[in-house]
């Protein structure tokens, strides 16, 4: 069964930084772009970042820009969102999600997990 | 960069057709074939029902079609039933490298 599962969210006061991870099974991450996708409490969606099938391209929203950081670990089929420098409208639900064409960007996402909660708070 | 926009709301009764559009820029909707289309129920996660503007994943009904003319892209879904009740959200790729959601519709089936 094609699934992601996402963790390390949790509450963190602003300034500092958590590392979300995302567990890929029944696919190889290799094959196909990633993305992170976030909703905050009653929002709607909100792209955070995606990167390329091969790594090769990446892209993030100018709101986290220059805080967080995506990567990818071929050997544990994962991904990765290191967020930094924290802030309280970072809050909210993290989604990781699967690019519905293998070999190409995240343009279109069809496998999503059920997501991670990240509170930012004093 | 601004969301796209959506209508915030709208309704239908069963077995008809509604359209919702979505509209951007020559820099997003108008400028790439990469506009997607998911629904979400209240605490789940969203479901992909159209990509590259009109191609359906395996699964989805064929009730669910989507088009784009210009800078606006259209989800429309015909035969409405109950079950589509839900929040719909279009994005688009974009020339920055980004990607961008629209504010959301919420469809009721009334």
């Amino acid at each position: 069964e094609v699934q992601l599962v996402e963790s390390g969210g949790g509450v963190v006061r602003p300034g500092g930084s958590l590392r979300l991870s995302c567990a890929a099974s029944g696919f190889s991450l290799d094959d196909y772009g990633m993305s992170w996708v976030r909703q905050a409490p009653g929002k709607g969606l909100e792209w955070v970042s995606s990167i390329n099938w091969n790594g090769g391209n990446i892209g993030y929203a100018d709101s986290v820009k220059g805080r967080f950081t995506i990567s990818r670990d071929k050997a544990k089929n994962s991904l990765y969102l290191q967020m930094n420098s924290l802030r309280a409208e970072d809050t909210a639900l993290y989604h990781c999600a699967r690019g519905a064409v293998a070999g190409r960007w995240a343009y279109g996402t069809d496998v999503w997990g059920q997501g991670t909660t990240v509170i930012v708070s004093s | 960069q601004s969301a796209l926009t959506q209508p915030a709301s709208m309704s239908g009764s069963p077995g008809q057709s509604i359209t919702i559009s979505c509209t951007g820029t020559s820099s997003d909707v108008g400028g790439y074939s990469y506009v997607s289309w998911y629904q979400q129920y209240s605490g789940k996660a969203p479901k992909l029902m159209i990509y590259d503007v009109s191609n359906r994943p395996s699964g989805v009904s064929n009730r669910f079609s989507g088009s784009k003319s210009g800078n606006t892209a259209s989800l429309t879904i015909s035969g409405l039933q109950a079950e589509d009740e839900a929040d719909y959200y279009c994005s688009s790729y974009t020339s920055s490298t980004t990607v961008i959601f629209g504010g959301g519709t919420k469809l009721t089936v009334l």
